[in-house]
């Protein structure tokens, strides 16, 4: 099982803020990652999928990097629509996981 | 535009077995190189990936519930299901049905469905 840590599992900011959540695997996965937001009461919505594809309709100011074991998602300008929890998801072996989660809350 | 949607019951006895059913709307299950998964996250947790299954009828399944774990496809009815046995409260949990792309990513999930393990 591949295990991974996301980080910060909660982070404060502002409107207007950039801000960047971390997701380290325990072993590499090529570029095999997906990001995800999910708000409350609703399922998660793909964002990103093979680290750095924005899916279809998903806003430009959302962007991801990495590859191998370290992998990174920014939000470039976060607006009042942002605030939800992103979780990192691995697709390279089974069965597939996710991170802890990330709650990006209100500064 | 496809759209999924969970249903089955919301309470289920422990030891007893759920069964959930994914209905696909909107496309074919079988057109495009799509997996079909069920996905579940216990209430303030993370997301737990269960297992997925081609139209073809090949599954993948989580070992950690392999073991009590049935994923099937009805292709006539454009729907997929899941069966999980021996259910405990530790079953408790959102249930999301998912079409994963080729490479594994979740790209339309459904609202998804709570199921409560209790007597």
């Amino acid at each position: 099982v591949i295990w991974m840590t996301q980080s910060p599992s909660l982070l404060s900011a502002s409107t207007g803020d950039r801000v960047t959540i971390s997701c380290r695997m325990s072993q590499g996965i090529s570029s095999y990652l997906a990001w995800y937001q999910q708000k409350p009461g609703k399922a998660p919505e793909l964002l990103i999928y093979a680290a750095s594809t924005l899916q279809s309709g998903v806003p430009s100011r959302f962007s991801g990097s990495g590859s191998g074991t370290d992998f990174t998602l920014t939000i470039s300008c976060l607006q009042s629509e942002d605030f939800a929890t992103y979780y990192c998801q691995q697709y390279y072996s089974f069965p597939w996981t996710f991170g802890q989660g990330t709650k990006v809350e209100i500064k | 535009q496809v759209q999924l949607q969970e249903s089955g019951p919301g309470l289920v006895k422990p030891s007893q077995t759920l069964s959930l059913t994914c209905t696909v709307s909107g496309g074919s299950i079988s057109s495009g190189s799509y997996y079909w998964s069920w996905i579940r996250q216990p209430a303030g947790k993370g997301l737990e990936w269960i297992g997925r299954i081609y139209t073809s009828g090949s599954t993948n399944y989580n070992p950690s519930l392999k073991s009590r774990v049935t994923i099937s496809v009805d292709t006539s009815k454009n729907q997929f299901s899941l069966k999980l046995s021996s259910v405990t409260a530790a079953d408790t949990a959102v249930y999301y049905c998912a079409r994963e792309l080729e490479t594994g990513a979740a790209d339309y999930w459904g609202q998804g469905t709570l199921v409560t393990v209790s007597s």
